[in-house]
């Protein structure tokens, strides 16, 4: 069975500041991973996802991942924080032939302060 | 145009009532989900169907049945609505069974009185 942890529900940082939301996952096999952004009253939008090409994705909004295999990592960075970044972060992992069934982590919430 | 568009929005209804929300995808994709997001914004998978066909199905109490007339609707009826089902329902739909991004919709939020 395959899981997501995300350390943190609640991450506050200043405008300019790094963005750094952390994500674990287990899986039985190499997983694929995702990360989405939640806007309020939004659906989900996919920032970036990894399945199994460069370790190091890059997505949208200035936004990328690095997949650390020996450390079942997936942190999501950016490096300057901007107001519109606020919002809440979901990781996410499926496993490849899975159906594409995603396992959601419980999100964190992001709040950029001026 | 709205990729992803789920009917209605908003659902206030009385316990015991049976209801329908609906969605459509004109993305052109083949695989469409409902997922439940929780009021501490857990999401959790409950159904997909690619082309019609179901191919997953969690535990879902069999209260709530997903109908996909095809490939570009799936719409999902609860029965016998209970406190519990309070929660935003999300449907999301992608291009394959691979790793394809899933889009999502914005939501229904159901609300039961």
């Amino acid at each position: 069975a395959q899981s997501v942890t995300q350390l943190g529900s609640h991450v506050s940082v200043s405008e300019g500041a790094l963005v750094l939301l952390r994500c674990n996952y287990s899986s039985s096999v190499p997983p694929y991973l995702f990360w989405y952004v939640q806007y309020p009253n939004q659906g989900l939008q996919l920032l970036l996802k990894y399945t199994s090409a460069a370790t190091l994705v890059k997505g949208i909004n200035g936004f990328e991942a690095e997949f650390k295999k020996s450390e079942t990592s997936f942190h999501l960075t950016k490096p300057s924080a901007h107001m519109s970044d606020a919002a809440e972060y979901f990781c996410a992992v499926s496993e490849p032939g899975g159906g594409n069934k995603l396992t959601f982590g419980t999100g964190t919430q992001l709040k950029v302060e001026l | 145009d709205t990729a992803v568009s789920q009917t209605p929005k908003y659902l206030v209804t009385q316990m015991g009532n049976d209801k329908s929300i609906k969605c459509e995808q004109n993305l052109g994709h083949d695989t469409m989900y409902w997922y439940k997001q929780d009021s501490k914004k857990f999401l959790k998978i409950m159904f997909s169907y690619n082309n019609k066909e179901l191919i997953i199905n969690e535990t879902v109490p069999n209260r709530f049945s997903p109908k996909s007339p095809d490939k570009a609707h799936l719409n999902l009826h609860i029965n016998s609505l209970e406190l519990g089902d309070s929660a935003v329902y999300f449907c999301a739909s992608s291009l394959g069974r691979g790793e394809g991004p899933q889009h999502f919709g914005d939501g229904t939020r159901l609300s039961i009185l």
